[in-house]
């Protein structure tokens, strides 16, 4: 079974926690993102990586972190600092060029309590 | 500054009536690619379709076609004889050369009636 996962699919966090959100690949992609929906509005890019041990940010990257160690992994930690991280997270790949298509996880609903 | 600009919120339609999705968008750019992605309401951002900027022939997919028109900036998306399956939020996004984001427009919840 190939493609995209990511977990856990819904995450329940009390204030001034951490909590980390899963994206894993098997499509060989060497981009991985992390992009934040809220309701009525498109997707927010918050992090992306185009190669192992590197990762940039994106447009709303505070209150965030990632990590990839791995290339089939890009983990997404929200912290405390994030003010308001209800939302609903996605994970993409991507395998060539900056224009290539991007290819989406099933997402992580987080919210806190 | 780049900019995708879905201005229909919601549509509804009665199942087999054709609808068509609007996307205008924005770049000072020559070269550029735009993108149509299904959200049902599993939540995964399905992929429809990947344009670039200088191919302005409209494509057809089985039900599914685009309208490219470069003089109006727009990338329409139409939906031929829609059935219930359709029912989800469309996003259309643009994609420059050495940009590491997808620039999305907010999108259009379509909702067909049974």
């Amino acid at each position: 079974d190939g493609g995209i996962t990511q977990s856990p699919k819904y995450l329940f966090r009390k204030e001034g926690q951490n909590v980390t959100l899963s994206c894993e690949q098997n499509l060989n992609h060497d981009a991985m993102y992390w992009y934040r929906q809220d309701p009525g509005q498109g997707l927010r890019l918050i992090y992306y990586s185009q190669i192992v041990n590197d990762f940039q940010k994106g447009d709303i990257a505070e209150g965030y972190s990632v990590s990839r160690e791995k290339k089939e992994s890009f983990p997404l930690t929200v912290t405390s600092a994030q003010k308001n991280p209800t939302a609903f997270y996605l994970c993409a790949t991507r395998r060539g060029v900056s224009t290539d298509t991007q290819y989406f996880g099933p997402g992580t609903r987080l919210t806190v309590l | 500054a780049q900019k995708v600009t879905q201005a229909q919120t919601e549509i509804s339609v009665v199942e087999k009536e054709d609808v068509t999705l609007d996307c205008v968008y924005e770049t000072r750019d020559t070269t550029y690619y735009l993108f149509w992605y299904k959200q049902p309401p599993s939540g995964e951002l399905v992929f429809l379709i990947r344009r670039n900027s200088f191919d302005e022939q409209n494509e057809i997919s089985g039900r599914y076609s685009w309208n490219f028109q470069k003089s109006t900036s727009s990338f329409n998306f139409t939906i031929t004889a829609s059935q219930v399956v359709d029912s989800a939020v469309y996003f259309c996004a643009l994609s420059l050369t050495g940009a590491n984001n997808l620039f999305f427009g907010t999108g259009t919840r379509l909702t067909v009636i049974p």
